[in-house]
């Protein structure tokens, strides 16, 4: 059964504390792999899409990593304004575009 | 560029009535998708289309929820009747294919409360 946890399930950082977001998947043929950021209250906003191991991605602050068995982001020199919660999820081949979620983690950043 | 848009942002129902909610993708997005979103989890797939056509249902309680997509633009998700357990946020998302990947926009969702 694909499937996707995400730890941990909440993190508290200083400002400009760096940190890392680990997701874990196992999947029957990954087509990609996803991450998305989601305000309370709103629906969850595109980041990044990963495809391959070894493949990265960087915006502003948060860069994305991928292995054959998880996912990073990387959260360099955090500001209050990263606090969110971060959800990874996983597309396979022989599932169409439907996405499985991780449960997410939750970030808070103090000023 | 719009984004998606959902009505309404909130609802407050009793058990066994009723409900219906309304989606509109990003314009030219072929696929569009609802996903139910409970209170500390991800969100879980109810049912994608592709155009107007269902592509995949297989997670909808298709005793109580049904989904329409007519024209292959807007959609509607209903519950009827509704349960205790149907209190969640309902997001829909819609897709298009880009070379290789479909990366799924979401809208701001539809927060249900089932009393």
């Amino acid at each position: 059964e694909d499937q996707v946890t995400q730890s941990p399930e909440a993190l508290r950082l200083q400002e400009g504390e760096s940190s890392s977001l680990n997701c874990s998947y196992t999947v029957s043929g990954l087509r990609g792999l996803f991450w998305y950021r989601q305000d309370p209250g709103k629906g969850p906003e595109f980041l990044f899409t990963l495809y391959s191991a070894g493949e990265e991605k960087e915006k502003e602050r948060l860069k994305a990593t991928l292995t054959k068995k998880e996912s990073f982001l990387h959260i360099t020199a955090p500001k209050p304004e990263d606090s969110a919660t971060y959800l990874c999820a996983v597309q396979a081949y022989n599932q169409g575009g439907k996405l499985i979620f991780g449960q997410g983690t939750e970030l808070s950043v103090k000023p | 560029e719009a984004g998606v848009a959902q009505s309404p942002r909130y609802k407050i129902i009793e058990k066994r009535q009723s409900v219906a909610f309304w989606c509109n993708p990003i314009s030219g997005h072929a696929t569009l998708y609802w996903y139910q979103q409970i209170l500390g989890q991800g969100p879980k797939l109810l049912i994608q289309f592709q155009n107007n056509g269902v592509v995949d249902d297989s997670q909808l309680p298709k005793d109580r929820f049904s989904a329409e997509r007519l024209k292959g633009v807007d959609s509607t998700l209903k519950i009827q009747p509704a349960k205790l357990e149907d209190s969640a946020v309902y997001l829909c998302a819609s897709s298009f294919l880009d070379r290789v990947m479909e990366t799924q926009y979401f809208g701001p969702g539809t927060r249900l409360l089932v009393l």
